[in-house]
C-alpha cells in the first residue's frame, strides 16, 4: 500500500526558519510535491522533487531522499501569511497519474 | 497562461437531490483532469481522473460519477446525494501524468 506521514501541527515565530517533514512508503515512486493550502482555499503548488537533493525557490526549499522515503519543506524568514496547511503528496507508477496526499501539517506563525 | 474555473463556489443541497459540478480549463489542450474531495479534518481524496475525452478512471466506489464531454471540461455528478457527500470538492489539471497539478478554487458542498 501507500502511506504518507507528516506532523499534524507546528508553530513558529515571524522571521524564524521551520522544517516540515514528510515520510512516505510507496512502490514505483515517481515524484513528490508540496502544496500550500490556506484555510477555506484550494491548494497551491509550491515545489516538485523527483531526484534526490534540494530544490530552492525563494524563501521555500524542498529536499528529497528517495532511499529514505523522506522529504522536507524548509520555510525561511517566516511571515504571518505563511500560516497555512502544507500538504505533501507523492505520485507513483502504481497509482497511475494520481497524487496521493498526506493529511497536511498546519503551521501557525505568531509575532 | 492556463486557468482553471470551477463553479459554483458554494452549494447547499438536500439529501437525495442531484448534483452537477463543472470545471473548465483554458489555455491548454488535452490536459489531465482530476476531481478530489476534502472532508473536514481529512486529506485530499482522489475521486476521478481523466486523460482524454470520454476516458474516466474511478478511484473510490461511491454514488458519484464523472464525465468529460469536451477536451477541457470535466463534470462531477450524482443522481442522489447522501449526507456523507458533504465536503470541499476540488478540480485540478496537469499538462501530463506525473507533472504538478493545479487546482481550481473549489466548491464547498453542504448536504442537509
Amino acid at each position: 500500500g501507500q502511506n504518507i506521514d507528516q506532523p499534524t501541527e507546528m508553530t513558529a515565530t515571524e522571521g524564524a526558519i521551520v522544517q516540515i517533514n514528510c515520510t512516505y512508503q510507496t512502490s514505483g515512486f515517481n515524484g513528490l510535491f508540496w502544496y500550500q493550502q490556506h484555510a477555506g482555499e484550494a491548494p497551491t503548488f509550491l515545489s516538485y522533487n523527483v531526484l534526490d537533493g534540494l530544490e530552492e525557490k525563494g524563501r521555500f526549499s524542498s529536499f528529497l531522499s528517495r532511499s529514505k522515503g523522506y522529504s522536507y519543506l524548509l520555510l525561511k524568514e517566516l511571515q504571518m501569511k505563511d500560516s497555512a496547511s502544507y500538504l505533501c503528496a507523492v505520485i507513483s507508477r502504481q497509482a497511475g497519474t494520481a497524487l496521493i496526499f498526506g493529511k497536511g501539517t498546519t503551521l501557525s506563525v505568531s509575532s | 497562461s492556463q486557468t482553471i474555473h470551477q463553479w459554483p463556489a458554494t452549494l447547499v443541497q438536500p439529501v437525495g437531490s442531484p448534483l452537477s459540478l463543472e470545471c473548465t480549463v483554458e489555455g491548454t489542450s488535452n490536459p489531465n483532469l482530476y476531481w478530489y474531495r476534502q472532508a473536514a479534518g481529512r486529506g485530499l481524496q482522489l475521486l476521478f481522473y481523466s486523460v482524454g475525452i470520454g476516458q474516466i478512471s474511478s478511484e473510490v466506489p461511491q454514488n458519484l460519477s464523472a464525465s468529460r464531454p469536451q477536451d477541457r471540461q470535466f463534470i462531477l455528478s450524482s443522481k442522489k446525494l447522501l449526507l456523507s457527500d458533504s465536503g470541499f470538492y476540488l478540480c485540478a489539471w496537469s499538462p501530463a501524468p506525473g507533472q504538478p497539478q493545479h487546482f481550481g478554487d473549489g466548491t464547498r458542498l453542504s448536504i442537509l
